[in-house]
């Protein structure tokens, strides 16, 4: 089956640090989103992109979150600095043109301390 | 704006029993609805969709889920829930119209499963 691969699975790291996620969309799907999940505030969208331009980044905190599609077959979610508060995990999906529905990835736990 | 109501964080069935998850909408466009079914450190997978066609709804795993549009509810049953059934579940709305937009997900509803 073909899948949505998210890396790393696990992340700890210090405040104040840059950490960088990464997803492989699923080939040949043209939307690719960012959500983030915590308990509180269950699923949020970050960011997604259609053939890869952005099309809407306003769920994401500017000043320190970016995310990217340098291509096809790679996005990146990139936060720096880093603070504690950004402890979640974090869920790349993709699906393709004229479509219902959105495959997710495994997620990235990220743990700030 | 669209929005979604899972009503029910928890429920616990017992194996064998009936699942009834319940969801409502809101949404100003004809809705595209969604079920996703997270099992833990899992990422979500899709149950069914409803996207304007018959208004029940086949899934993956003995799900279904019926549209009604005149209650605003697109809730997901199961006959008979199995032990592996246990698992969070999440109802969603595309945002705008089109096939493409942003899943807008209730809270999320954790189904528990008694032997």
């Amino acid at each position: 089956d073909a899948r949505v691969t998210q890396t790393p699975r696990h992340k700890v790291t210090e405040m104040g640090q840059e950490v960088t996620m990464r997803c492989q969309p699923i080939l040949g799907h043209n939307t690719v989103f960012w959500y983030r999940q915590t308990m509180m505030q269950g699923l949020e969208l970050l960011a997604y992109f259609r053939n890869r331009a952005p099309l809407d980044d306003s769920g994401m905190p500017k000043d320190r979150f970016s995310a990217e599609m340098p291509d096809a077959t790679l996005a990146t979610l990139k936060i720096q600095p880093s603070e504690p508060r950004d402890s979640a995990v974090y869920f790349c999906a993709s699906g393709p043109r004229d479509s219902y529905g959105y495959t997710f990835g495994s997620g990235t736990r990220l743990t700030v301390v | 704006a669209q929005s979604v109501t899972q009503l029910g964080s928890h429920v616990s069935v017992s194996e064998g029993a009936l699942v009834l998850l319940r969801c409502n909408y809101s949404s100003s466009v004809p809705p595209y609805l969604f079920w996703y079914v997270q099992y833990p450190n899992q990422g979500l997978q899709l149950l069914l969709k409803y996207t304007s066609a018959a208004t029940l709804v086949k899934g993956i795993n003995d799900f279904e889920a019926e549209f009604k549009k005149s209650e605003t509810s697109f809730h997901l049953t199961k006959p008979s829930a199995h032990m592996s059934d246990a698992a969070e579940y999440f109802c969603a709305v595309s945002e705008g119209e089109g096939s493409q937009g942003n899943l807008i997900f209730g809270k999320g509803t954790k189904l528990s499963v008694k032997p």
